[in-house]
């Protein structure tokens, strides 16, 4: 099955300064890629996504990389803000038969510092 | 109608107990899904129903039996829980399109908060 790994389990960062937030999957039927922020006993959000036939996607201030040969992709958010503290999932989507499993990555806790 | 409700938002039962968890949508999404999340944990994948059949079951113990009796609700039954069960269950949503290959945001209800004692 999929695997996906997710670095770094946490990260600080000043208010302002840039964050970024790096996950690896292993299965190269992997064709969705979302981007989750989970706040602390809410449901997770949908911040951003990127197909696999797309190298990068750019809303305001996230943007997101895929390297599909590699098999990497990333999360950067920049002039980040203390209202961005909370816990990010990577996942990897492989799609079947009408519906699609959804692999989440090991979570990126993010701390803005006023 | 981009919500993914569900009910109860939190549940405390003993191990002998019988309850249930229900999930709706008015999405017109024909598959929907059960997560099962623990503190700082990401959500686990549990079942999957497209167009009302059970599609996925992720070697889940039979103490969880899943139900989704129309295209609008989604059920988890559950019975002779475990405390080791106790976590936040989240059901989630998404349109398909059968024939190919193309996959879609999921919509993640608030979940349910359980509390096996």
């Amino acid at each position: 099955g999929e695997n996906v790994e997710q670095h770094p389990s946490t990260l600080s960062v000043q208010e302002g300064d840039s964050a970024v937030i790096k996950c690896t999957y292993s299965d190269s039927a992997s064709n969705y890629f979302p981007w989750y922020k989970q706040e602390l006993g809410k449901r997770p959000q949908l911040i951003i996504d990127i197909r696999s036939n797309v190298g990068e996607k750019k809303d305001q201030r996230i943007a997101v990389t895929l390297n599909k040969t590699a098999k990497h992709f990333s999360l950067h958010i920049t002039e980040t803000q203390p209202e961005d503290s909370a816990v990010y999932f990577c996942a990897a989507t492989i799609t079947s038969g009408g519906y699609q499993k959804v692999t989440f990555g090991t979570g990126t806790k993010l701390q803005v510092i006023p | 109608d981009t919500e993914v409700t569900q009910t109860p938002k939190h549940l405390v039962m003993g191990m002998t107990n019988k309850k249930s968890l229900k999930c709706e949508q008015h999405m017109g999404h024909r598959a929907m899904y059960w997560y099962k999340q623990k503190a700082k944990k990401p959500p686990e994948l549990m079942f999957v129903y497209s167009y009302e059949k059970l599609s996925i079951n992720e070697s889940v113990p039979s103490r969880f039996s899943p139900e989704c009796p129309n295209s609008s609700l989604l059920n988890l039954h559950l019975h002779a829980l475990q405390p080791e069960d106790s976590a936040l269950y989240l059901c989630a949503s998404s349109q398909v399109l059968t024939g190919t290959h193309r996959a879609y945001e999921q919509y993640f209800g608030p979940g349910t908060r359980l509390t096996v004692t």
